[in-house]
């Protein structure tokens, strides 16, 4: 089966840096994912590595080492706007060899000023 | 722009009650996810499609049924539903693309 860990909440100050971690297992490993979810909103994708090392979005970058099966997103200049829940997500395979993504329970960020 | 639009975004059903919940992508995808959040608990996995007419049980399938007879739309059915699947249910699609495309998701409540 597949299952993921990550913090519930993490505070951090508008302008600073937030790293938010995720270890998984899963079998058959294709890729991490990011995903983004505002209150009241409904889940957007930021990022996804399916090979080791640093992925850069603009603010966002992700990051994953799949021999220690973990992965983290780095969050710069934060804003209050970035106020939100994260969620890293697995693709991996089911018994039938089929793709399916499963998702951590996922990060409550609070920017405070 | 992708658009996955969902029938209701909220929903008020009584025990027992056999529901419907409907999903459309409109950006020809082969693969459409039904998931529930919870707080808590994440987004978890009810059942999968890759194509028409094909089904693959996610984490939780128990109580819940799926049918794929078009490309573009995926339901999801609770036969009987039941107060313990009161929750935020969510379809996503996805294309040759990593990226999942979510709905806005529908609020069901069960009393």
């Amino acid at each position: 089966g597949q299952s993921l860990e990550q913090p519930s909440e993490v505070t951090a100050v508008e302008g600073a840096i937030v790293q938010i971690n995720c270890t998984y297992q899963t079998s058959g490993f294709y890729g991490l994912s990011w995903y983004q979810q505002h209150d009241g909103g409904a889940p957007t994708f930021l990022s996804y590595n399916a090979l080791d090392g640093l992925e850069e979005t603009g603010r966002f970058s992700s990051f994953l080492s799949r021999s220690d099966s973990y992965g983290y997103l780095l969050l710069q200049e934060l804003q209050m706007k970035d106020s939100a829940s994260y969620f890293c997500a697995v693709r991996g395979s089911n018994s039938g060899g089929y793709q399916k993504v499963t998702f951590g329970t996922g990060t409550k960020l609070q920017v405070i000023p | 722009d992708v658009k996955v639009t969902q029938s209701s975004r909220y929903l008020v059903k009584r025990t027992g009650e056999k529901v419907f919940l409907e999903c459309v992508q409109d950006m020809d995808h082969e693969n459409m996810f039904w998931y529930r959040q919870d707080p808590g608990l994440g987004l978890r996995l009810i059942y999968f499609s890759y194509d028409v007419k094909m089904k693959e049980k996610g984490d939780i399938p128990e109580g819940y049924s799926v049918s794929r007879e078009k490309k573009e739309r995926f339901s999801l059915i609770l036969e009987s539903a039941s107060t313990n699947q009161t929750s935020m249910y969510l379809c996503a699609s996805t294309g040759m693309s990593y990226e999942q495309y979510f709905g806005p998701g529908t609020r069901l409540t069960v009393t």
